[in-house]
C-alpha cells in the first residue's frame, strides 16, 4: 500500500515555467516531509524539507506548500531551467519511526 | 564536512555469485546508516538500517544481508545473487535524532 502518493508521474515544462509536483499522504502521524532531486545515475540529493507547523517554505527557486487539513504537500520550482531536469521524490516520516516513506517519483523535463 | 562513499560504482555479476557492496561515511560519528534499492523507474525501497555497530534492522526479507563491522562502515551482502537483485543500490546516512538523510553516489548492479 502506497502511503505517499505522488503525481504526476512525468512533467514537461518550458524554460521559465513553474512545474508543480504534488504528494498526498494518509498517516496523520507524519511530521517531516522532504523533497529529493535525483539526476540519472546519481544518488538523490536533499532539496528542501518542511514540517507541519508551517504552510510554506522557500529555498531559492524551490518552494514547498503544505496543507495539513488536506494532507497534501507540493513542490514548486520557480523560473525553471533545463538544469532542473531530473526526477523528484517526495517522502514523509513520523516522529516515532525514523524510516522515510517515499513517493514513486516525478520525472521533470524543462525544455530550453 | 561529511562525505559518503560507495563502491564499486558499477558491478556485473552472474546469477548465483556472491555480492559485497561497501559504504563508508567520513566526518561524523555514530551515524544512522541505510541501504536502499531503486529499481529502474521506481521509487526507493528501504532494505536495511543501522543505528550502531552490529545493530541491523531488516525491512524486507530477501536474498540480501547487511553488516556494520565499524562505526562508519556498512556492507550489503548476498551469498547467491538472483536476477531480481539487479538494481541501483544506495547507501544513506543521518545524524542520530536528526531527520535529514544524505545519499551516496550509488552502485549499479546488474545480475546476468
Amino acid at each position: 500500500q502506497q502511503q505517499v502518493k505522488q503525481s504526476p508521474q512525468s512533467l514537461i515544462v518550458q524554460k521559465g515555467g513553474i512545474p508543480i509536483i504534488n504528494c498526498a499522504y494518509e498517516n496523520t502521524a507524519f511530521d517531516y516531509f522532504p523533497w529529493y532531486q535525483q539526476f540519472p545515475g546519481k544518488g538523490p540529493a536533499l532539496l528542501i524539507a518542511i514540517r507541519p507547523d508551517v504552510s510554506e517554505k522557500k529555498e531559492g527557486r524551490f518552494t514547498i506548500s503544505f496543507n495539513k487539513s488536506a494532507k497534501q504537500f507540493s513542490l514548486h520550482i520557480m523560473d525553471s531551467q533545463p538544469g532542473d531536469s531530473a526526477t523528484y521524490f517526495c517522502a514523509a516520516r513520523s516522529g516515532n519511526n525514523r524510516k522515510l516513506i517515499w513517493g514513486l517519483g516525478t520525472s521533470l523535463a524543462v525544455n530550453p | 564536512s561529511q562525505t559518503i562513499h560507495q563502491w564499486p560504482a558499477t558491478l556485473v555479476q552472474p546469477v548465483g555469485s556472491p555480492l559485497s557492496l561497501e559504504c563508508t561515511v567520513e566526518g561524523t560519528s555514530n551515524p544512522n546508516l541505510y541501504w536502499y534499492r531503486q529499481a529502474a523507474g521506481r521509487g526507493l525501497q528501504l532494505l536495511f538500517y543501522s543505528v550502531g555497530i552490529g545493530q541491523i534492522s531488516s525491512e524486507v526479507p530477501q536474498n540480501l544481508s547487511a553488516s556494520r563491522p565499524q562505526d562508519r562502515q556498512f556492507i550489503l551482502s548476498s551469498k547467491k545473487l538472483l536476477l531480481s537483485d539487479s538494481g541501483f543500490y544506495l547507501c544513506a546516512w543521518s545524524l542520530p535524532g536528526m531527520d535529514e538523510q544524505y545519499f551516496g553516489p550509488g552502485t549499479r548492479l546488474t545480475v546476468t
